[in-house]
């Protein structure tokens, strides 16, 4: 069964600071998707990385996949409030595992004024 | 406009009290999915139809049971739900299976009394 370990799973920041969440694996994936939850919501897709050391960026969002596609980060840059919410990484099976998501812990990320 | 719409957004069941939770979707895709997940945890695949073929996670309670009468629409059943049910049920979306983008609806929050 393929795992995906993602940490911190708890992070309390200040306004204007930045910040590191890892997604770590000891399996390969063909593919690997970021989600944004806000508490009573569901899920939103933030970004799908697919290429071995590819990097996204969406505003002061950065992605990056690692070259082995076992590994991928989500840095944020001048964290604002708005930013609060439960951040999940979830692979795609490299061997189809009847298309299921496997997901990662979740960050919960609370940023302070 | 909404693509996958859960109703209701909150529901409560007493003990032991069937309850069904409703998921709608207008992308006409073939794959609707339905998770658990409690709070501040990551989702949690109960099972899956693609098209009308349902797929069973291994480790879901018989409890829960799901009817797909049509493309549209996609029901989850706990036929007698417990205190440890208590969670946020998500529907989700998707045009096939394995790479394809899934989408969630806001899903339903689900107390137990």
């Amino acid at each position: 069964t393929q795992l995906l370990e993602q940490s911190p799973q708890f992070l309390s920041i200040q306004e204007g600071e930045n910040l590191t969440v890892y997604c770590n694996s000891s399996s390969v994936f063909s593919s690997l998707q970021w989600y944004r939850q806000e508490p009573g919501e569901g899920p939103v897709l933030l970004v799908t990385v697919v290429t071995g050391g590819e990097v996204k960026k969406l505003k002061r969002l950065t992605f990056q996949f690692g070259d082995a596609r076992k590994d991928s980060s989500l840095h944020i840059t001048a964290a604002q409030p708005g930013d609060t919410g439960l951040y999940l990484c979830a692979g795609i099976a490299f061997y189809n595992q009847g298309g299921k998501l496997i997901f990662g812990q979740g960050t919960e990320l609370s940023v302070k004024p | 406009d909404a693509m996958v719409i859960q109703n209701p957004r909150y529901q409560v069941t007493q003990f032991g009290k069937p309850v069904t939770l409703s998921c709608s979707q207008t992308l006409n895709h073939n794959v609707m999915y339905w998770y658990q997940q409690k709070s501040s945890q990551a989702p949690k695949l109960l099972f899956h139809y693609y098209d009308k073929d349902f797929n069973n996670e291994a480790d879901t309670p018989d409890n829960f049971q799901s009817r797909r009468p049509n493309t549209s629409f996609c029901f989850l059943d706990i036929r007698s739900p417990g205190l440890g049910d208590a969670a946020m049920y998500l529907c989700a979306t998707s045009r096939g299976l394995a790479t394809d983008t899934q989408y969630f609806g806001p899903g339903t929050r689900l107390t137990v009394l």
